[in-house]
């Protein structure tokens, strides 16, 4: 079946640094590609998506771009701040339609 | 504005107790509704999901149920809980459409406590 396959389980970065994990999906077609947020406590926050191969998706200094020829959808940033700590899930639309198959999300810790 | 609300907040109950969570949406009509549950630390499963009024259909039961009683609402219940049903409970909601191309909206989710 379709999957989500997240590389990091943790990254630890200090404020201003690069950050990338790494999201890898296998599914037949273009399924449609998430990045979701979450902080402690709460639901998760849609970051951004995309559908088509190299449509890149943003949001707040995130960026993925959509690569069906490595099956990928990395997420990037160029400075990190301490808010950005929080946990990040890729996910993959079911293209059954019943919702989305998340990753098993990536801890990212900031200190200043 | 869409807006989703789930109660109760938290809850903490005996093994072997009822329980039912609910979610509530504002501001959409006939939303595709979602239950996910997450382990402390761990990804998102999804439970459940429902595309209209009176029709749910199962993903991972986990010895749970639902309900779709109102084009709003969405109800997540069981008559017997297990220590296992211990985690996050989220209700999500997303427009109606082909394939997996919406995007999905959680709510703030239910803290629950098995003990």
């Amino acid at each position: 079946g379709d999957s989500v396959t997240q590389t990091e389980g943790q990254v630890a970065l200090s404020e201003e640094d690069f950050l990338t994990i790494h999201c890898n999906y296998s599914a037949s077609g273009y399924p449609a590609l998430f990045w979701y947020v979450q902080y402690p406590g709460e639901g998760p926050q849609f970051l951004f998506r995309a559908s088509r191969d190299k449509e890149k998706g943003s949001s707040r200094g995130f960026e993925a771009t959509y690569d069906k020829g490595t099956t990928s959808f990395h997420l990037r940033k160029a400075s990190v701040q301490e808010s950005d700590s929080a946990v990040y899930y890729c996910a993959l639309g079911d293209q059954g339609g019943r919702a989305l198959i998340f990753g098993t999300g990536t801890t990212v810790s900031v200190s200043p | 504005a869409q807006t989703i609300h789930q109660w109760p907040v938290a809850e903490i109950k005996a093994v072997g107790s009822p329980l039912s969570l609910g979610c509530t949406i504002k501001g959409k009509s006939s939303p595709n509704l979602y239950w996910y549950w997450q382990a402390t630390g761990g990804t998102l499963q999804q439970l459940f999901y429902s595309i209209t009024v009176g029709q749910v259909e199962s993903v991972v039961q986990l010895n749970l149920s639902a309900s779709r009683p109102k084009d709003d609402q969405f109800i997540l219940s069981t008559e017997k809980l297990l220590l296992s049903h211990s985690g996050f409970y989220l209700c999500a909601w997303r427009t109606g459409g082909a394939g997996g191309q919406n995007t999905l909206y959680f709510g703030a989710g239910t803290r629950l406590s098995v003990l």
